[in-house]
């Protein structure tokens, strides 16, 4: 089975960073995913790891470890636009031609504060 | 930028009553799939489609589900004798097989 575990909530002020954190434990790993959803909107691709380390791009990073089955996204000179739900999502490979299936996390609301 | 758009946006259906979503892929993707979001819970998938097929399909995707292409455009999800819990945003998305899955801006359903 899958098992994709992110805080419910967290806070932060505008202008500061934060360090969304996702673990996860599952059979044919392949690829880590964070999207941005807004109240009753759609997910929106934000970054992708599939190796170990930290990808950057602009506010946003994204880390892997998949020997800890550990993941972080990392949002840096948050703005009041940035509150939103986080959502982690893991990739499993089951068939080369099938595309893929994505397992979502609960995701993590955060909010910005002024 | 291309776009999946996805109609209707909102229905509100009567339970025991068939209902069909619509879905228009990003032109030159290749692989197609449904989500769903209860809500206040997380996205869940349902099903994959590539090559005219099923490729993979979650738990939830019963027989009460199917899934159709039936021209180069659309992208169908018909529920046949809706649920009240079949209630939630349905999300199609697409990709072209690489890393990005570009998703709908969702068809909202309510079984009353």
């Amino acid at each position: 089975g899958q098992n994709i575990d992110q805080p419910t909530e967290m806070t932060a002020t505008e202008g500061a960073i934060v360090q969304i954190n996702c673990t996860y434990q599952t059979s044919g790993f392949n690829g880590l995913f964070w999207y941005q959803q807004h109240a009753g909107e759609a997910p929106t691709f934000l970054s992708y790891n599939v190796l170990d380390g930290l990808e950057e791009k602009g506010r946003f990073s994204s880390f892997l470890s998949r020997s800890k089955g550990y993941s972080y996204l990392l949002l840096k000179e948050l703005q009041m636009k940035d509150s939103a739900s986080y959502l982690c999502a893991v990739r499993v490979l089951l068939n080369s031609n099938s595309g893929y299936a994505l397992n979502f996390g609960k995701g993590t609301s955060l909010l910005v504060t002024p | 930028e291309p776009e999946v758009t996805q109609t209707p946006s909102h229905q509100v259906t009567q339970m025991g009553q068939e209902v069909i979503l619509r879905c228009v892929p990003i032109s030159n993707h290749l692989y197609f799939y449904w989500y769903r979001q209860i809500l206040g819970q997380k996205v869940e998938f349902l099903v994959s489609f590539y090559n005219n097929e099923i490729s993979e399909k979650s738990e939830i995707f019963d027989d009460q589900f199917s899934v159709e292409r039936p021209d180069g455009s659309n992208f169908t999800l018909k529920i046949r004798s809706t649920k009240l819990e079949d209630s939630a945003m349905y999300f199609c998305a697409s990709n072209m097989g690489g890393n990005t899955i570009y998703f709908g801006e969702g068809s909202w359903l309510t079984v009353v």
